[in-house]
């Protein structure tokens, strides 16, 4: 049983640019949230979709978009980048209405910004 | 509003000591609380989670948490430290609704042989 996977593991932007970073969730979760780890630092809330649609946010500005596909999978867009993007970004996975809101996280990707 | 506080950034123990990592939480709403880890360069593995069960909670590795009300505390323990366990520990919390997690600062723990 696959976890949670997440592509690519490693990336360097240049300022300004914009990134996409993915994100499959473990088999039969249905949920899945975003999390910014900067280094030494625990990891921020940035976002959670839930049947296509953002859920719930949290202290991110609109630069940071998400999106959910049908097959759950979720994408994380941070477009005008900022050397303070450089962080790890985790990826994690739920079942809605699951016993005991256990949450999966992925390896994540790392994000330079240069 | 819920948040959480990790005493101590950085804990240092000896191979066969106890290991007692700190952590207090504050939340309006009952909550439920995890304890994480994670190994250099990788993602987090979930330890234990309390989920108003037992409020003594059994996890992975020998690690167990109590949740204590009145302290407002979920502190993490293992009775004899290992050289693997050196990584870092995030205690987090979350409300019911399957919504995000608050995550602590994180404690580094340390393994002297």
């Amino acid at each position: 049983d696959a976890g949670v996977t997440q592509s690519p593991t490693h990336l360097i932007k240049t300022r300004g640019q914009q990134v996409t970073l993915r994100c499959s969730p473990k088999s039969g979760h249905d949920t899945v949230s975003w999390y910014q780890q900067a280094l030494g630092q625990g990891p921020q809330f940035i976002f959670q979709y839930y049947e296509e649609e953002e859920r719930q946010r949290g202290n991110f500005p609109d630069r940071f978009s998400g999106h959910q596909f049908p097959n759950y999978s979720s994408e994380l867009n941070v477009n005008a980048l900022l050397l303070g993007d450089s962080a790890l970004y985790l990826c994690a996975s739920s079942r809605r209405g699951g016993s005991g809101n256990t949450i999966y996280f992925g390896e994540g990707s790392w994000l330079t910004v240069v | 509003a819920q948040s959480v506080t990790q005493l101590g950034s950085h804990v240092s123990v000896s191979e066969g000591a106890l290991v007692l990592l700190r952590c207090n939480y504050s939340s309006s709403v009952p909550p439920y609380l995890f304890w994480y880890v994670q190994y250099p360069n990788q993602g987090l593995q979930l330890l234990l989670k309390y989920t108003s069960a037992a409020t003594l909670v059994k996890g992975i590795n020998g690690f167990e948490a109590e949740f204590k009300k009145s302290e407002t505390s979920f502190h993490l323990t293992k009775p004899s430290a290992h050289m693997s366990d050196a990584a870092e520990y995030f205690c987090a919390v979350s409300d019911r609704s399957g919504g995000k997690l608050i995550f602590g600062q994180g404690t580094e723990l340390s393994v002297k042989p």
